[in-house]
């Protein structure tokens, strides 16, 4: 199936250090969401983006919709241990999510 | 709210028997659910759609007849993997739509090992 190309594929940082990591497609979207999954369990909505150009954050998450609708990015500022996990972004086409290929991030203390 | 279960959590099944795995949205009503599958270290990858109700709509490549959907009532969904194989070890999300396009949720996956 369809899927978004994320990078990197892997991050290891330090406590207190930024992340950004992007997502892409050939294809148009109407809506981005990111996910965090932690192991063992489903996906946890982060951030929504509905609209081009739009920046959006979550506390220490900031996220933006592309201009083109073709890609994304999500920032992670001073990175806790908790931010351990893998992130997920997704593209809403039509009447269903197509997820990206995943970021895993490990954070040290 | 939006609180979703699936039941159960793990399974390990002897290779040709049938598995049933159930989804329930514990606060709100779904009038659609996607199922996913996850395998180790990779992306989910939507096996299926359906509508309460309705039969389900398979993405290409996901075998019918082997992956059993049923959507009988708002609150419950059950996917059976029939004559289960090895391959079909994998971790499986349920995801129902509270209402419109965005209110989607994950239930917390069940991991199915298949001997």
């Amino acid at each position: 199936g369809q899927q978004l190309n994320q990078s990197p594929q892997s991050m290891f940082i330090q406590e207190g250090e930024d992340v950004s990591m992007n997502c892409t497609s050939s294809s148009i979207f109407n809506t981005w969401l990111w996910y965090k999954q932690d192991p063992g369990e489903g996906p946890v909505l982060l951030i929504a983006l509905y609209k081009a150009g739009e920046l959006t954050s979550n506390g220490r998450l900031t996220a933006q919709f592309g201009i083109t609708r073709k890609d994304s990015f999500l920032n992670i500022s001073a990175s806790i241990p908790s931010d351990v996990g893998i992130y997920f972004c997704a593209g809403f086409n039509t009447d269903k999510l197509i997820f990206g290929t995943g970021t895993r991030l490990q954070v040290f203390p | 709210g939006a609180v979703v279960s699936q039941h159960p959590s793990w399974v390990i099944c002897k290779s040709g028997t049938s598995v049933k795995i159930e989804c329930r949205s514990l606060d709100f009503q779904a009038t659609t659910m996607f199922w996913y599958r996850q395998f180790p270290k990779q992306s989910l990858m939507l096996m299926a759609t359906s509508n309460e109700g309705s039969k389900a709509t398979y993405e290409q490549g996901v075998e019918k007849d082997k992956f059993l959907i049923n959507h009988a009532s708002l609150t419950l969904s059950t996917l059976t993997v029939t004559s289960a194989h090895p391959e079909d070890s994998s971790f499986y999300i349920c995801s129902p739509i509270a209402g419109g396009p965005y209110e989607q949720y994950f239930g917390p996956g069940t991991r199915l090992t298949v001997t």
